[in-house]
């Protein structure tokens, strides 16, 4: 596997439901980030992992709860959504938080619906 | 505060046209620019980059920008469209360690 994945690529669920999206990278990278991308809105950042560490929750709600155990994972861990939580959650990772020009690189996404 | 403007949602043009896609940014600090593209049901891929040394930085694809300070622009153009350049474009700033994107551009490409 080369670049950062992500697993599923689609998931249905349930408001009731409980599930994990996956991110992985695979280029040696310090930091990570959770986006969130709905049709006819900007991409919305919503969590930074820097070295492990959450450096950045952009006031998301509390039924989204990430876990960066190491520099390589990220999880996004989902209960009790909304249908308006429906929407591509795109991963992405830097060589570090810090380096001004450092760019991202994303992964393909997981396509989220919730009925 | 940094924000970036990305003006028209929807671009349309014909193959073998000229491409451009305009963006504006803000910025308080010198700024390093970006411009990402996305296929469909695919993630964002980095098309190319200004970080503070030539205004005209070329990309993949055949696509380049032009920093232009005193416009605070970085337009992004292609000389001669394809039916694969059809895509949604980003144009995003990285300020104070974070990035900042546009809403996108949507470009068409007609037969």
């Amino acid at each position: 596997e080369t670049g950062v994945t992500q697993t599923p690529r689609h998931l249905v669920m349930g408001m009731t439901n409980k599930k994990s999206l996956k991110c992985e990278q695979h280029l040696g990278h310090n930091a990570m980030y959770w986006y969130k991308q709905s049709a006819k809105k900007p991409l919305e950042l919503m969590f930074v992992y820097n070295f492990k560490e959450q450096t950045e929750n952009n006031s998301v709600p509390s039924r989204f709860s990430p876990e960066c155990p190491n520099s390589s994972h990220l999880f996004l861990h989902l209960h009790t959504l909304q249908p308006e939580d429906s929407a591509l959650y795109l991963c992405a990772s830097s060589q570090d938080g810090t380096g001004t020009n450092n760019e991202q690189f994303f992964g393909p996404g997981t396509r989220l619906t919730v009925l | 505060a940094q924000s970036v403007t990305q003006l028209g949602s929807h671009v349309s043009v014909s193959e073998g046209a000229l491409v451009l896609l305009r963006c504006n940014y803000s910025s308080s600090v010198p700024p390093y620019l970006f411009w990402y593209v996305q296929y469909p049901n695919q993630g964002l891929q980095l098309l190319l980059k200004y970080t503070s040394a030539a205004t005209l930085v070329k990309g993949i694809n055949g696509f380049e920008a032009e920093f232009k300070k005193s416009e605070t622009s970085f337009h992004l153009t292609k000389p001669s469209a394809h039916m694969s350049d059809a895509a949604e474009y980003f144009c995003a700033v990285r300020a104070f360690n974070k990035f900042y994107f546009g809403s996108g551009t949507k470009l068409n490409v007609k037969p």
